[in-house]
């Protein structure tokens, strides 16, 4: 069964560019989120797709963040314009909306240089 | 709120040794679930185990085990004859349960990298 994938694995783009990041979940995965770790901090929740449904989106930064799951299936989150703050490893996560644990299988990561 | 700290930022060890990994959370929550993640150096976030808030047994799983006590809010994480291969960045991490299996998010702790040299 194929894990969680991402693309890019990395990007490098000028202060005020926009780029676009994309996750594939496991199949099956109803459960989709976004996390980003910074310059070595904790990695922080950015939102919860349940199927095609934002179910909590209390992470997201500010307006330049856009995520979207179309059909319930991949997803994909814009940076629009991004800033050097932006800067870090977006990690992309899926679990089975029916158990209890929440076990959250993650994805290798994209990582984002802001210049 | 919730949080979760983790205090050593970075281990230094040498193969064969024994290291532990502290975490500490805060919950107002009475039922939750702790996590441990690793991360090697290839990137990806690599599940280790999970255990929920009723379940204060301890866990071994070959050479890692964890000491979960919620009289102190703690759940560390012990290697025991450390391997080089162990080197990574470890996360601790806490979830709310939710009652419709609505899956909540993770709260990470800041990570431990551990050193593990020949």
């Amino acid at each position: 069964e194929a894990g969680v994938t991402q693309f890019p694995s990395h990007s490098v783009i000028e202060k005020g560019q926009t780029v676009t990041l994309r996750c594939d979940p496991i199949s099956g995965h109803d459960n989709l989120y976004w996390y980003r770790r910074v310059m070595g901090k904790e990695i922080k929740f950015l939102l919860h797709f349940v199927k095609e449904s934002k179910q909590d989106e209390s992470g997201m930064p500010n307006n330049r963040f856009l995520a979207e799951r179309t059909g319930g299936t991949y997803s994909t989150l814009k940076v629009q314009p991004a800033e050097l703050e932006d800067s870090g490893v977006y990690f992309c996560a899926s679990s089975q909306v029916r158990t209890s644990y929440n076990e959250q299988f993650f994805g290798p990561g994209t990582r984002l240089t802001v210049l | 709120a919730q949080k979760v700290t983790q205090a050593q930022t970075e281990i230094s060890v040498v193969e064969k040794e024994d290291v532990t990994l502290d975490c500490v959370y805060e919950t107002r929550d009475t039922t939750y679930y702790l996590f441990w993640y690793k991360q090697p150096p290839s990137g990806e976030l690599v599940f280790l185990i999970r255990r929920n808030s009723f379940d204060e047994q301890n866990e071994i799983s070959g050479r890692y085990s964890w000491n979960f006590q919620k009289s102190t809010s703690s759940f560390n994480f012990t290697i025991t004859a450390s391997q080089v291969v162990d080197s990574a960045v470890y996360f601790c991490a806490l979830s709310e349960a939710l009652l419709y299996n609505q899956g909540g998010k993770l709260i990470f702790g800041q990570g431990t990298e551990l050193s593990v040299k020949p």
